[in-house]
Protein backbone atom coordinates (compact mmCIF):
# COMPACT_ATOMS: atom_id res chain seq x y z
CA UNK A 1 0.00 0.00 0.00
CA UNK A 2 1.84 3.16 -1.60
CA UNK A 3 -0.77 5.99 0.71
CA UNK A 4 -1.64 6.82 -3.18
CA UNK A 5 -4.31 5.31 -5.18
CA UNK A 6 -4.78 5.45 -8.41
CA UNK A 7 -7.94 3.83 -10.61
CA UNK A 8 -8.04 2.20 -13.15
CA UNK A 9 -4.76 0.11 -13.01
CA UNK A 10 -5.09 -0.33 -16.71
CA UNK A 11 -7.35 1.14 -19.58
CA UNK A 12 -7.98 0.66 -23.27
CA UNK A 13 -9.64 3.26 -25.22
CA UNK A 14 -10.59 4.84 -29.08
CA UNK A 15 -9.98 7.86 -30.16
CA UNK A 16 -13.45 9.33 -29.52
CA UNK A 17 -13.87 8.01 -26.09
CA UNK A 18 -13.79 10.05 -23.14
CA UNK A 19 -12.95 8.50 -20.37
CA UNK A 20 -11.22 9.81 -16.89
CA UNK A 21 -8.18 8.55 -14.40
CA UNK A 22 -8.30 9.04 -10.75
CA UNK A 23 -5.86 9.46 -7.78
CA UNK A 24 -6.31 9.63 -4.18
CA UNK A 25 -3.80 10.09 -1.63
CA UNK A 26 -4.05 9.58 2.20
CA UNK A 27 -1.30 11.07 3.34
CA UNK A 28 -2.07 14.19 3.97
CA UNK A 29 0.01 15.98 1.55
CA UNK A 30 -0.27 19.11 -0.26
CA UNK A 31 1.21 18.71 -4.15
CA UNK A 32 -0.21 16.51 -6.05
CA UNK A 33 1.42 15.46 -9.87
CA UNK A 34 0.52 13.51 -13.10
CA UNK A 35 3.10 12.07 -14.90
CA UNK A 36 3.63 10.53 -18.02
CA UNK A 37 6.34 7.25 -18.69
CA UNK A 38 6.81 6.28 -21.83
CA UNK A 39 8.72 3.43 -22.96
CA UNK A 40 12.83 4.10 -22.63
CA UNK A 41 11.87 8.10 -22.29
CA UNK A 42 12.21 10.22 -18.82
CA UNK A 43 9.47 10.84 -16.63
CA UNK A 44 7.70 13.82 -18.24
CA UNK A 45 5.58 16.16 -15.64
CA UNK A 46 2.52 16.98 -17.06
CA UNK A 47 0.53 19.01 -14.22
CA UNK A 48 1.59 19.96 -10.48
CA UNK A 49 -1.78 20.93 -8.19
CA UNK A 50 -0.48 22.88 -4.98
CA UNK A 51 -3.38 23.12 -2.31
CA UNK A 52 -5.69 22.78 -4.97
CA UNK A 53 -4.36 25.24 -7.24
CA UNK A 54 -2.62 24.56 -10.46
CA UNK A 55 1.10 25.55 -9.87
CA UNK A 56 2.82 23.82 -13.32
CA UNK A 57 1.39 22.98 -16.96
CA UNK A 58 4.01 21.72 -18.48
CA UNK A 59 2.79 22.53 -22.33
CA UNK A 60 0.45 19.58 -22.16
CA UNK A 61 -2.05 19.08 -25.47
CA UNK A 62 -5.38 20.04 -24.47
CA UNK A 63 -6.67 16.60 -24.32
CA UNK A 64 -5.44 15.78 -21.67
CA UNK A 65 -7.57 18.13 -18.83
CA UNK A 66 -6.79 18.12 -15.31
CA UNK A 67 -9.47 18.68 -11.95
CA UNK A 68 -8.09 18.71 -8.38
CA UNK A 69 -11.64 18.99 -6.10
CA UNK A 70 -9.93 19.19 -2.85
CA UNK A 71 -6.00 18.62 -1.80
CA UNK A 72 -6.58 14.78 -1.64
CA UNK A 73 -8.11 14.11 -5.08
CA UNK A 74 -7.05 14.45 -8.73
CA UNK A 75 -8.53 13.22 -11.89
CA UNK A 76 -7.26 13.27 -15.64
CA UNK A 77 -9.92 13.71 -17.89
CA UNK A 78 -8.77 12.30 -21.59
CA UNK A 79 -10.83 13.09 -24.56
CA UNK A 80 -9.95 12.53 -27.86
CA UNK A 81 -6.72 11.07 -27.54
CA UNK A 82 -3.86 9.34 -30.15
CA UNK A 83 -2.32 6.43 -30.01
CA UNK A 84 0.98 8.19 -28.82
CA UNK A 85 -0.52 8.92 -25.78
CA UNK A 86 -0.36 5.45 -24.83
CA UNK A 87 1.59 5.23 -21.85
CA UNK A 88 1.89 4.50 -17.77
CA UNK A 89 0.36 7.79 -15.87
CA UNK A 90 1.67 8.19 -12.99
CA UNK A 91 0.17 10.11 -10.38
CA UNK A 92 2.14 11.28 -6.71
CA UNK A 93 2.10 13.53 -4.27
CA UNK A 94 4.39 15.72 -1.98
CA UNK A 95 4.19 17.26 1.54
CA UNK A 96 5.98 20.12 0.02
CA UNK A 97 7.68 21.94 -2.80
CA UNK A 98 11.22 19.82 -3.24
CA UNK A 99 10.77 17.09 -1.19
CA UNK A 100 10.31 13.54 -2.03
CA UNK A 101 7.27 12.19 -4.29
CA UNK A 102 4.85 9.27 -3.44
CA UNK A 103 3.93 7.74 -6.39
CA UNK A 104 0.52 5.23 -7.06
CA UNK A 105 1.08 2.50 -9.42
CA UNK A 106 -0.61 4.04 -12.43
CA UNK A 107 -2.68 3.51 -15.32
CA UNK A 108 -1.69 1.65 -18.01
CA UNK A 109 -3.23 3.34 -21.15
CA UNK A 110 -3.79 1.72 -24.24
CA UNK A 111 -4.87 4.00 -27.18
CA UNK A 112 -6.12 2.31 -29.63
CA UNK B 1 22.20 14.28 -23.76
CA UNK B 2 20.04 15.19 -21.04
CA UNK B 3 19.62 16.67 -16.94
CA UNK B 4 19.15 13.78 -15.31
CA UNK B 5 21.23 11.30 -17.18
CA UNK B 6 21.84 7.52 -15.60
CA UNK B 7 25.27 4.95 -16.71
CA UNK B 8 24.38 2.19 -17.25
CA UNK B 9 21.33 1.64 -18.63
CA UNK B 10 21.15 -2.21 -18.13
CA UNK B 11 23.42 -3.46 -15.37
CA UNK B 12 23.33 -7.53 -14.88
CA UNK B 13 25.40 -8.57 -11.83
CA UNK B 14 25.35 -11.83 -9.41
CA UNK B 15 23.40 -12.31 -5.80
CA UNK B 16 25.51 -10.78 -3.22
CA UNK B 17 27.71 -8.88 -5.79
CA UNK B 18 27.74 -4.59 -4.88
CA UNK B 19 25.94 -2.57 -7.82
CA UNK B 20 26.85 1.01 -8.56
CA UNK B 21 25.18 3.37 -10.72
CA UNK B 22 25.82 6.94 -11.98
CA UNK B 23 24.02 9.74 -12.67
CA UNK B 24 25.23 13.33 -14.53
CA UNK B 25 23.17 16.37 -14.75
CA UNK B 26 23.93 19.87 -15.76
CA UNK B 27 22.78 22.37 -14.09
CA UNK B 28 22.97 23.70 -10.43
CA UNK B 29 20.65 21.91 -8.15
CA UNK B 30 18.69 22.05 -5.16
CA UNK B 31 18.85 17.98 -4.11
CA UNK B 32 19.15 15.21 -6.37
CA UNK B 33 17.28 11.98 -5.33
CA UNK B 34 17.21 8.52 -6.32
CA UNK B 35 14.27 6.21 -6.96
CA UNK B 36 13.71 2.60 -7.57
CA UNK B 37 10.31 0.94 -9.71
CA UNK B 38 9.62 -2.44 -9.88
CA UNK B 39 8.32 -3.58 -13.07
CA UNK B 40 4.61 -2.52 -13.62
CA UNK B 41 4.32 -0.31 -10.36
CA UNK B 42 5.01 2.83 -9.13
CA UNK B 43 8.53 4.66 -8.39
CA UNK B 44 9.78 4.52 -4.72
CA UNK B 45 11.79 7.17 -3.31
CA UNK B 46 15.04 5.89 -1.41
CA UNK B 47 17.57 8.56 -1.02
CA UNK B 48 17.80 12.76 -1.12
CA UNK B 49 20.97 14.37 -0.97
CA UNK B 50 21.18 18.16 -0.89
CA UNK B 51 23.43 20.22 -3.11
CA UNK B 52 25.85 20.27 0.48
CA UNK B 53 26.29 16.91 1.27
CA UNK B 54 28.69 14.75 -0.62
CA UNK B 55 27.39 11.52 0.84
CA UNK B 56 24.28 9.61 2.39
CA UNK B 57 23.81 5.97 3.60
CA UNK B 58 20.48 4.23 4.24
CA UNK B 59 20.70 0.60 4.62
CA UNK B 60 22.40 -1.14 2.26
CA UNK B 61 22.57 2.13 -0.10
CA UNK B 62 24.99 4.59 -0.55
CA UNK B 63 24.98 7.99 -2.41
CA UNK B 64 27.49 10.41 -3.41
CA UNK B 65 27.38 13.90 -4.76
CA UNK B 66 29.84 15.70 -6.59
CA UNK B 67 28.40 18.88 -7.51
CA UNK B 68 32.21 19.76 -8.90
CA UNK B 69 31.51 17.48 -11.45
CA UNK B 70 28.17 17.17 -11.58
CA UNK B 71 26.97 13.51 -10.84
CA UNK B 72 26.17 11.11 -8.76
CA UNK B 73 26.30 7.63 -7.81
CA UNK B 74 24.12 4.54 -5.70
CA UNK B 75 26.08 1.93 -4.78
CA UNK B 76 23.86 -0.85 -3.44
CA UNK B 77 25.84 -3.53 -1.64
CA UNK B 78 25.06 -7.30 -0.84
CA UNK B 79 22.49 -7.19 -3.64
CA UNK B 80 19.45 -9.42 -3.60
CA UNK B 81 16.89 -11.02 -6.12
CA UNK B 82 14.29 -8.21 -4.83
CA UNK B 83 16.99 -5.09 -5.72
CA UNK B 84 15.82 -6.17 -9.76
CA UNK B 85 14.24 -2.94 -10.95
CA UNK B 86 15.28 -0.07 -12.56
CA UNK B 87 16.71 2.85 -10.91
CA UNK B 88 16.25 7.02 -11.66
CA UNK B 89 17.94 9.63 -10.56
CA UNK B 90 15.92 12.99 -10.52
CA UNK B 91 17.64 16.36 -10.08
CA UNK B 92 15.50 19.15 -8.06
CA UNK B 93 16.17 22.41 -9.84
CA UNK B 94 17.57 25.44 -7.73
CA UNK B 95 14.91 27.75 -10.03
CA UNK B 96 11.75 25.55 -9.87
CA UNK B 97 9.92 23.87 -6.50
CA UNK B 98 8.14 21.25 -8.11
CA UNK B 99 9.94 20.47 -11.60
CA UNK B 100 12.15 17.36 -10.84
CA UNK B 101 14.49 16.66 -14.00
CA UNK B 102 14.25 12.48 -14.28
CA UNK B 103 17.07 10.61 -15.99
CA UNK B 104 16.23 7.34 -18.26
CA UNK B 105 17.06 4.78 -15.43
CA UNK B 106 18.81 2.12 -15.02
CA UNK B 107 17.67 -1.31 -15.57
CA UNK B 108 19.32 -3.81 -12.39
CA UNK B 109 19.11 -7.36 -13.07
CA UNK B 110 20.44 -9.63 -9.94
CA UNK B 111 20.90 -13.24 -10.93
CA UNK B 112 20.04 -15.69 -8.39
Amino acid sequence: ETGVTQTPRHLVMGMTNKKSLKCEQHLGHNAMYWYKQSAKKPLELMFVYSLEERVENNSVPSRFSPECPNSSHLFLHLHTLQPEDSALYLCASSPEQGSPLHFGNGTRLTVT
Amino acid sequence: SQQGEEDPQALSIQEGENATMNCSYKTSINNLQWYRQNSGRGLVHLILIRSNEREKHSGRLRVTLDTSKKSSSLLITASRAADTASYFCATNLYYSNYQLIWGAGTKLIIKP
